[in-house]
């Protein structure tokens, strides 16, 4: 069974419109994170949430915002997509943010084309 | 400048052959490296995890650390097809930051 559940797999959207990237971890990990992985760019880092609080957000546009209903849950929306928005967005988890066993799960990603 | 860089871009290796990767980091305060490793159209894997000077092996992967240099290497004896992928480097900062990844290294294994 996945530890990490990322939906949708696959998402196209149209230039403007708004979505909603979905994800959940059940390994008991205190940390979530959102990355983002394109052709363009290697693999991103764009928010950190520890104990469902905002630690860190690398993002420079506020069209990206996490959500964090509960503690194994972190989602991103996404507001005004643009086609550079285009890319796999990664959900991964860590038992801790930072130090020895903050090695990462990660999820197995949406793609998301926007057209 | 990227804080984590890798090199070589890519690299192809005979199948049996060793295949050589290099990590370093740009900013000093950098506490831990992890090496992870994604097949094409998956997620990455995290592969072997390295805190202290020296070396650690694990079966067919050995990884080297030299905090002083900032510095750390992951060599892959006896290379297979199934290695081919992209190995990425990754380090934590002090201050408990999330992880910072570099840009990677392809690795296509020849049979």
């Amino acid at each position: 069974d996945p530890k990490i559940i990322q939906k949708p797999k696959y998402l196209v959207a149209v230039t403007g419109s708004e979505k909603i990237l979905i994800c959940e971890q059940y390994l008991g990990h205190n940390a979530m994170y959102w990355y983002r992985q394109s052709a363009k760019k290697p693999l991103e880092f764009m928010f950190s949430y520890s104990y469902q609080k905002l630690m860190d957000n690398q993002t420079a546009s506020s069209r990206f915002q996490p959500q964090s209903s509960k503690k194994n849950h972190l989602d991103l929306q996404i507001t005004a997509l643009k086609p550079d928005d285009s890319a796999t967005y990664f959900c991964a988890s860590s038992q801790v943010q930072g130090g020895a066993n903050s090695d990462y799960t990660f999820g197995s990603g949406t793609r998301l084309l926007v057209i | 400048q990227q804080k984590v860089q890798q090199s070589p871009e890519s690299l192809i290796v005979p199948e049996g052959g060793m295949a050589s990767l290099n990590c370093t980091s740009s900013d000093r305060n950098v506490d831990y490296f992890w090496w992870y490793r994604q097949h094409s159209g998956k997620s990455p894997k995290m592969l072997m995890s390295i805190f202290s000077n020296g070396e650690k092996e694990e079966g067919r992967f050995t990884v080297h650390l030299n905090k002083a240099s900032l510095h750390t290497s992951l060599h892959i004896r006896d290379s297979q097809p199934s290695d081919s992928a992209l190995y990425l480097c990754a380090a934590s900062y002090q201050g408990g930051r999330a992880l910072i990844f570099g840009t990677g290294t392809t690795v296509s294994v020849s049979p």
